[in-house]
């Protein structure tokens, strides 16, 4: 099965911070994707990437850039932290359009 | 502007019986869906999909019903097991798009 690996299971950082989180998939796929989850509001899309160095926004790219350096590896990077950026952030990656996707455990974000 | 919503934010369930879910969407150009499952500290799971040509799939206890018209999809557990406890998000893309929208979860609880 694919394996989703994001660096962190929780993070703690102060407003202002510069934050990375990564996430590294082990099966070669192209498309790889950030969404954050909230209480009532689901999962929304950040950004995803089709290939190395390209990258699309989704629903909510407001305060985020992503950076996809090599195939494996997906960065997602909040360049000013701010409270209300604390949420669960899920990775996820599929082979191709309409195949299921396959997410990483995710990381639970505190901005203090 | 929620484009497919899950407007049970929990549901019950009694041990062994029937769960169901539901799920609206308002954009017509939607012609493949999803269900996700997930536990909490996990990534979500996929579950089971359709296509818009079909109106049911099927696989094991989980049935998937479409009605295109009705812009409603419906996801049927039978029989319901302790371990089906968790938060289930309904899916949607336009075929060839890299993109999938959420909905909002629903929280199923089975009662032994």
């Amino acid at each position: 099965d694919v394996k989703v690996t994001q660096s962190s299971r929780y993070l703690v950082k102060r407003t202002g911070e510069k934050v990375f989180l990564e996430c590294v998939q082990d099966m070669d796929h192209e498309n790889m994707f950030w969404y954050r989850q909230d209480p009532g509001l689901g999962l929304r899309l950040i950004y995803f990437s089709y290939d190395v160095k390209m990258k699309e926004k989704g629903d909510i790219p407001e305060g985020y850039s992503v950076s996809r350096e090599k195939k494996e590896r997906f960065s997602l990077i909040l360049e000013s932290a701010s409270t209300n950026q604390t949420s669960m952030y899920l990775c996820a990656t599929h082979k191709a359009n309409n195949e299921k996707l396959f997410f990483g455990s995710g990381t639970q974000l505190s901005v203090l | 502007d929620q484009q497919v919503k899950q407007n049970s934010p929990s549901l019950s369930v009694q041990e062994g019986r029937i769960s169901i879910l539901n799920c609206d969407y308002t954009n017509s150009m939607f012609d493949y869906f999803l269900w996700y499952k997930k536990y909490p500290a996990e990534g979500p799971t996929f579950l089971i999909s359709i296509s818009s040509i079909k109106d049911k799939n099927e696989d094991g206890r989980f049935t998937v019903f479409l009605n295109k018209s009705a812009k409603h999809l419906s996801l049927h557990i039978v029989p319901s097991q302790p371990g089906d406890s968790a938060v289930y998000f309904c899916a949607a893309s336009v075929y060839g798009n890299e993109k999938l929208t959420f909905g909002t979860g629903t929280r199923l609880t089975i009662i032994p």
